[in-house]
């Protein structure tokens, strides 16, 4: 069965620091893994795609890398600021019988301090 | 504006009473699904659609229906709530099927039941 495991669950940094989340998975045959912000009570933003054949993907301040093989993803903030604080949510697709599967890591909760 | 929406965005209902929360996309995503977001339990799928009339059970389906009548609305039925399926309720749609596309999620439909 596969688990998605996010470390650490909370993280407190301050403002302008570089900071890496960390996303694991426990079986590598995987389509895609997508990173999502979340704002408290509000829904899920898409932040990155990577599909299974890519190894990063960029946006702005933001990038995404992915090593099927160990099976560990990492989300990389440059140059923190007060407004990336917020729960950041990764999240694998895979084939399970049959079925198309999307799960989800529970989460870890950013603070960035001014 | 291509956009996932639900509706309501806030329900309060009492034990038994049947209720509809509705999902529309306006992108032509094939693929649909719902969600439950719980403390400590993360994300989880409800039911998922593949295509039109073409559902099947998530993680967690136990109290929940769905249909897919068109291809645009997949609502989710609790045709007697109970107070466990007090929760934060999130519908997504993706291209193709969950294993390749990028995940558009909806605002959220937040749910007590008394």
């Amino acid at each position: 069965k596969q688990e998605v495991t996010q470390i650490p669950a909370a993280l407190s940094v301050p403002e302008g620091e570089n900071l890496v989340l960390n996303c694991s998975f426990t079986d590598s045959a995987i389509y895609n893994l997508q990173w999502f912000r979340q704002d408290p009570g509000k829904g899920l933003t898409s932040l990155l795609l990577i599909q299974s054949s890519q190894r990063e993907q960029t946006s702005g301040r933001l990038n995404a890398s992915l090593d099927k093989s160990s099976g560990r993803s990492t989300l990389y903030i440059a140059a923190s600021q007060p407004g990336d604080s917020a729960t950041y949510l990764c999240a694998v697709g895979f084939t399970q019988g049959g079925s198309e599967k999307l799960v989800f890591g529970k989460g870890t909760k950013l603070t960035v301090n001014p | 504006e291509a956009q996932v929406t639900q509706n309501p965005r806030y329900l309060i209902t009492v034990t038994g009473k049947k209720l509809t929360v509705t999902c529309s996309q306006n992108m032509n995503h094939e693929y649909m699904s719902w969600y439950r977001q719980d403390p400590g339990l993360g994300l989880r799928q409800i039911y998922y659609s593949m295509n039109v009339e073409v559902t099947d059970k998530g993680d967690v389906p136990e109290g929940y229906k769905v249909s897919r009548k068109e291809k645009r609305n997949f609502p989710l039925i609790l045709e007697s709530p109970s107070p466990n399926q007090t929760s934060l309720y999130f519908c997504a749609s993706s291209w193709g099927l969950a294993g390749v596309g990028e995940q558009f999620f909806g605002p959220g439909t937040r749910l007590t039941v008394l």
